[in-house]
């Protein structure tokens, strides 16, 4: 069964340092996700992606976040420099289009130090 | 920030016994999904509602789009163990590319 994947599973980084992490989605699917989850938390949409388009970046701190898709395949969201309220679940997801289900990848784990 | 309201945060329920979690929007939303992530896990998607006053039942999970299209309900009946995590609704809004936010989540734990 295809899935998406995410890495690295686990980071952990000094604040004021960048981090990079990487989901390559399901082959075909147009729409991908970046969610930011903080325990307890519901998933918080960073992201949305169409293809190579941002759709919605309404919540990304873009100071300090940055994310691209730049062939509309896989996708690469950076935070330079990290800060210790940064740390969280880094999720990324897939549909075949917006209004689709969404798959899941297993996402990174952040901790800043 | 988040579109939609979830209640209970919290359900304890004893094994055997049925619980309803509900999902409030203050808009008119295009669809409904609902996901379940287990502890440690990631979101796994459960159904998705699109039509008004839409029910869908999944063995023992019942789940049911409002009228209006801004609420929805699940509910679970005998209640087992398996069922242990937390349950997130996520809207998708009406706009062209239809962004899908999700609730605070309820988290379900289960006494045997």
């Amino acid at each position: 069964e295809a899935e998406v994947a995410q890495s690295p599973r686990y980071k952990i980084t000094e604040k004021s340092q960048a981090v990079a992490f990487w989901c390559d989605p399901i082959s075909g699917h147009a729409t991908l996700y970046w969610y930011r989850q903080i325990l307890g938390q519901g998933p918080e949409l960073l992201v949305q992606f169409q293809d190579e388009s941002v759709v919605d970046d309404s919540q990304l701190p873009k100071d300090r976040f940055s994310a691209e898709r730049l062939k509309g395949v896989d996708s690469t969201l950076k935070i330079q420099p990290a800060e210790l309220g940064d740390s969280a679940m880094y999720l990324c997801a897939s549909s075949l289009s917006g209004i689709a289900e969404a798959f899941f990848g297993q996402g990174t784990r952040l901790t800043v130090v | 920030g988040q579109q939609v309201m979830q209640i209970p945060q919290y359900q304890h329920v004893q094994e055997g016994e049925d619980f309803t979690t509900y999902c409030n929007s203050s808009t008119t939303l295009s669809n409904i999904q609902w996901y379940k992530q287990r502890p440690g896990g990631h979101p796994v998607f459960l159904i998705q509602l699109v039509k008004s006053g839409e029910v869908k039942k999944q063995k023992r999970l019942t789940f049911q789009f409002g009228e209006a299209k801004k609420n929805s309900s699940l509910h679970i009946t005998a209640t087992q163990t398996t069922d242990v995590g937390t349950y997130f609704c996520g809207s998708v809004t009406t706009d062209s590319w239809g962004k899908l936010q999700f609730g605070a989540g309820t988290q379900v734990v289960v006494t045997p």
